[in-house]
């Protein structure tokens, strides 16, 4: 039984248009994270998530939308992708601060 | 200054040999330190935690913490080819902040 799970795992698209990546976790984790991974690997948070309310919002664009249905969801919108937009995505979540996070197993993005 | 610098690598050691890693962090108050594995393709996957100054062993890993000089290291002993992957550090400052990671090659 997967821990953190994202879908979908592939997303081809054109410039211009609007996806979303769903992210849902079953260890009962409180906290819930958006990374962004670059053609360079860095590793760079993107938004969190506590009990459903933003915590942390990392200067990114306002085409990226973060919504959190209830604690064990985050899923991301992306509008008017750009091809700047490509790079593998990943949700991860945790119990709190000091806790090691758990990520999902990514999803990588292309936009063509 | 980025947060957390880890040396660049790549990094080839012989299987058997020991693999030191190390990073340093800018942030004087971090208190909650990680080592993270990821092989090419797949996500990031928690293999150390450290929270006080000295050494924590677990099985081939040893991480070590030195808080005064700002740094934490990885040895992986007894390298085997199965820890070809990169290390990536990482320090809770209320969000993991990762380095650039470190690619490690174990020759068989």
């Amino acid at each position: 039984d997967t821990a953190v799970s994202q879908t979908p795992k592939y997303l081809v698209t054109q410039m211009g248009n609007d996806k979303s990546i769903k992210c849902e976790q079953n260890l009962g984790h409180d906290t819930m994270y958006w990374y962004k991974q670059d053609s360079k690997k860095f590793l760079k948070i993107m938004f969190s998530y506590n009990n459903k309310e933003l915590i942390i919002n990392e200067t990114v664009p306002n085409r990226f939308s973060p919504k959190s249905p209830d604690k064990a969801h985050l899923n991301l919108h992306i509008n008017s992708l750009e091809l700047g937009d490509s790079a593998v995505y990943f949700c991860a979540s945790s119990l709190g601060p000091g806790d090691g996070y758990t990520f999902g197993s990514g999803t990588r993005l292309t936009v063509v | 200054q980025k947060e957390v610098e880890q040396n660049s690598g790549p990094l080839s050691v012989p299987e058997g040999a020991i693999a030191s890693l190390n990073c340093t962090y800018s942030d004087r108050g971090s208190q909650s330190f990680f080592w993270y594995r990821q092989y090419s393709g797949k996500s990031p996957e928690l293999i150390m935690s450290i929270y006080s100054n000295g050494d924590k062993e677990d099985g081939r890993f040893t991480a070590q913490l030195n808080k005064a000089s700002q740094y934490v290291s990885l040895l992986i002993r007894d390298s085997q080819p199965s820890d070809s992957a990169t290390y990536l550090c990482a320090l809770d400052d209320y969000k993991l902040s990762f380095g650039a990671g470190t690619t490690v090659t174990v020759r068989a």
